[in-house]
C-alpha cells in the first residue's frame, strides 16, 4: 500500500479562495515533499520539509509538518485558476534508502 | 535550464511487442528513476539507479527491466508489452545521496492493443 494517501481526493473552490489538502503516511520519515502536476505533464518540485521543522513557507504555500500524527497539510492561499492542477506528497521513509513513495494526489480545480 | 527528456510522449503498440522507454537528463545527476502513474494509484517505482551499469528493483518490477550504459541515459525496457502495461510512465532524477527534489520528464503515455 502508499506510504502517504492524500486527502481529499478532489477539490473544487473559487479564484480567490484557500485550497488546503493533507497527507498521511505510515511509518518514520526524513523528509516529506510536495508537487503538482499539470493534466498530462511531468510532475514539478514545491516545496520540501525536513521531519524536524514544523512548518515551511514558499510564496502562496504553506506547508506544516505534524511527526506525531504522521501528517502534512498544503494550503494554498489566494488560489488562481493557474492553481488547478493534481498535488502529491512523496516522503522519503528512513528505511526506504534514497527512494520516495507518492501518495494518489488530490486534484484541484479552481473556478474563476 | 535544468532538464529531463522522455524520448516519446504518446506511443501505441501492440501486445507481445518489445518496447523501449528513453530517458535523457542534462543535470549530472548520479540517481534516475522510472516512475508509472495509473489513476487513484499515484505514481509507483518500477526501478532506480544511482551509478551508471547499477540498477535496482522498485515496487513494481514485474515484467520490466532498465539499463544504464551512460550516466545520463536510463532506459527502461518491456520485453513482451500486455495490455496491463497500458500506463503513464514518468523518469525523474536527482543528485547523489540526497533524498531531495526529483525532476521529471514530461512522460510517456503507452497505450497497448
Amino acid at each position: 500500500s502508499q506510504q502517504g494517501e492524500e486527502d481529499p481526493q478532489a477539490l473544487s473552490i473559487q479564484e480567490g479562495e484557500n485550497a488546503t489538502m493533507n497527507c498521511s503516511y505510515k511509518t518514520s520519515i526524513n523528509n516529506l515533499q510536495w508537487y503538482r502536476q499539470n493534466s498530462g505533464r511531468g510532475l514539478v518540485h514545491l516545496i520540501l520539509i525536513r521531519s524536524n521543522e514544523r512548518e515551511k513557507h514558499s510564496g502562496r504555500l504553506r506547508v506544516t509538518l505534524d511527526t506525531s500524527k504522521k501528517s502534512s497539510s498544503l494550503l494554498i492561499t489566494a488560489s488562481r485558476a493557474a492553481d488547478t492542477a493534481s498535488y502529491f506528497c512523496a516522503t522519503d521513509p528512513k528505511a526506504a534508502g534514497n527512494k520516495l513513495t507518492f501518495g494518489g494526489g488530490t486534484r484541484v480545480l479552481v473556478k474563476p | 535550464d535544468v532538464k529531463v527528456t522522455q524520448s516519446s510522449r504518446y506511443l501505441v503498440k501492440r501486445t507481445g511487442e518489445k518496447v523501449f522507454l528513453e530517458c535523457v537528463q542534462d543535470m549530472d545527476h548520479e540517481n534516475m528513476f522510472w516512475y508509472r502513474q495509473d489513476p487513484g494509484l499515484g505514481l509507483r517505482l518500477i526501478y532506480f539507479s544511482y551509478d551508471v551499469k547499477m540498477k535496482e528493483k522498485g515496487d513494481i518490477p514485474e515484467g520490466y527491466s532498465v539499463s544504464r550504459e551512460k550516466k545520463e541515459r536510463f532506459s527502461l525496457i518491456l520485453e513482451s508489452a500486455s495490455t496491463n502495461q497500458t500506463s503513464m510512465y514518468l523518469c525523474a532524477s536527482s543528485q547523489q545521496g540526497y533524498t531531495g527534489e526529483l525532476f521529471f520528464g514530461e512522460g510517456s503515455r503507452l497505450t497497448v492493443l
